[in-house]
Formats: C-alpha cells, sequence, structure tokens
C-alpha cells in the first residue's frame, strides 16, 4: 500500500482559530513532509520530519509547528490562521531524505474566513 | 539556488495528437529532475526522473523526457495522447547531492480534446 491519506480533505476555518491537519501514511517511512500549494503556483516547502527531527523552512519557521507523535502520523498546526493561509496543503512521505521518491497524499483545502 | 520555469499554464491537446510540455530549470549544480502528475481529486504521482546517463528517460503511460544541459530544460513527451492523461504536471529539479530539498515548477494543466 502506497497510499498516504490526509485528513479532513476540506477544512473551513475563521481567522485568528487554530487549524490541525491530520497526515498518516502505513509505508514506515522515515520522512514526512509538508507542503503548501496556492492556485497557479509550484508546492512550497513547509517543513519535514526526518525521523523525530523537525526542519522547518527559514521563511515560514513562525508560522507553521508540526508533531510526529510515531512514524505513521504527522500533523500541521496553525496557531492562529490567517487569511493567507488559505491554500491547498500536501502531505508527502519518503523513505528517506536521499533521492526515494516522495508520495504524496490528495491533500486539504484549507479555507480561511 | 534552484528554480523551475513551467512557461504554459495550460496547453490543450487533441486526443491522438503527440504532447510536449516544457520545463526549464536553473541550478547551480548538476541537478536531478523529475515530473510529476496530479490527476483530479488525487496526490502528485511520480512520473519520470533523471538522474544520471541517457538523456532521455522513460516513464510510465509513454511518457519520456528529455534532459538538456545545454538548454537547461527537461522536456515532457508523448507520441499519442489519451483522454486519461488529462492532469496537472510538475516538473521539479532538486540539487545532486546531501538531502536538499525538491523544488517545483507551477504546474501545467493539460487537456485533451476528443
Amino acid at each position: 500500500d502506497t497510499t498516504v491519506k490526509q485528513n479532513p480533505r476540506y477544512k473551513l476555518a475563521r481567522v485568528g482559530k487554530p487549524v490541525n491537519l491530520i497526515c498518516s501514511q502505513t509505508m514506515n517511512h522515515d520522512t514526512m513532509y509538508w507542503y503548501q500549494k496556492k492556485p497557479n503556483q509550484a508546492p512550497k516547502l513547509l517543513l519535514f520530519y526526518y525521523d523525530k527531527i523537525l526542519n522547518r523552512e527559514a521563511d515560514t519557521f513562525e508560522k507553521f509547528q508540526s508533531s510526529r507523535p510515531n512514524n505513521s502520523f504527522c500533523s500541521l498546526y496553525i496557531g492562529s490562521a490567517g487569511l493567507e493561509y488559505s491554500a491547498m496543503y500536501l502531505c508527502a512521505s519518503s523513505r528517506d531524505r536521499g533521492l526515494a521518491e516522495q508520495f504524496f497524499g490528495p491533500g486539504t483545502r484549507l479555507t480561511v474566513l | 539556488a534552484q528554480s523551475v520555469t513551467q512557461p504554459d499554464a495550460r496547453v490543450t491537446v487533441s486526443e491522438g495528437a503527440s504532447l510536449q510540455l516544457r520545463c526549464k530549470y536553473s541550478s547551480s549544480v548538476t541537478p536531478y529532475l523529475f515530473w510529476y502528475v496530479q490527476y483530479p481529486r488525487q496526490g502528485l504521482q511520480l512520473l519520470l526522473k533523471y538522474y544520471s546517463g541517457d538523456p532521455v528517460v522513460q516513464g510510465v503511460n509513454g511518457f519520456e523526457a528529455e534532459f538538456s544541459k545545454s538548454n537547461s530544460s527537461f522536456h515532457l513527451r508523448k507520441a499519442s495522447v489519451h483522454w486519461s492523461d488529462s492532469a496537472v504536471y510538475f516538473c521539479a529539479v532538486r540539487a545532486n547531492y546531501g538531502n536538499e530539498k525538491i523544488t517545483f515548477g507551477a504546474g501545467t494543466k493539460l487537456t485533451i480534446k476528443p
């Protein structure tokens, strides 16, 4: 099974409220990634977990948090959503950080009102 | 630093016709290159990849891509498209060392006309 699951598929949030998105995979992959994708833009890497080590991109460092309670699950947390957070959030996993293929979930579409 | 440009946001092709989706990359080192495809309501899937060697690489479903170092390009081709090829196609690049991240292009939406 090469499936990456994401919940929920659609999320509506109010400005200033927290948002928590969930991703899971059963491939025993070491690395899990979160990307943000806005219309007509490239997927943008937000952060990734290599095993238990969290790596956040410098330009989004303070905007997103994440946790990985076990190998299979990874969450993306927004403490206070703003309108600019409206986007598709893609989760991916790979066997390692190197050349291994990344497997993507279907995404969660977040709309902030 | 690395970047990817997909100059065509949308491409429409008739079923049975040939296809080329363009990709230009910028990388300070020899790159690894990828094409991903996203079908409606699904996640991105790897179509093909280039690491080294023969500049023409074969992928799934009859797709191939050609790496050109002189042109900094990695164009995707298919000889005869099918309606099921309708999807968004993403070109991506990463450096050929360490654990560098993948940088994606903005994607090209392919529509197949009957």
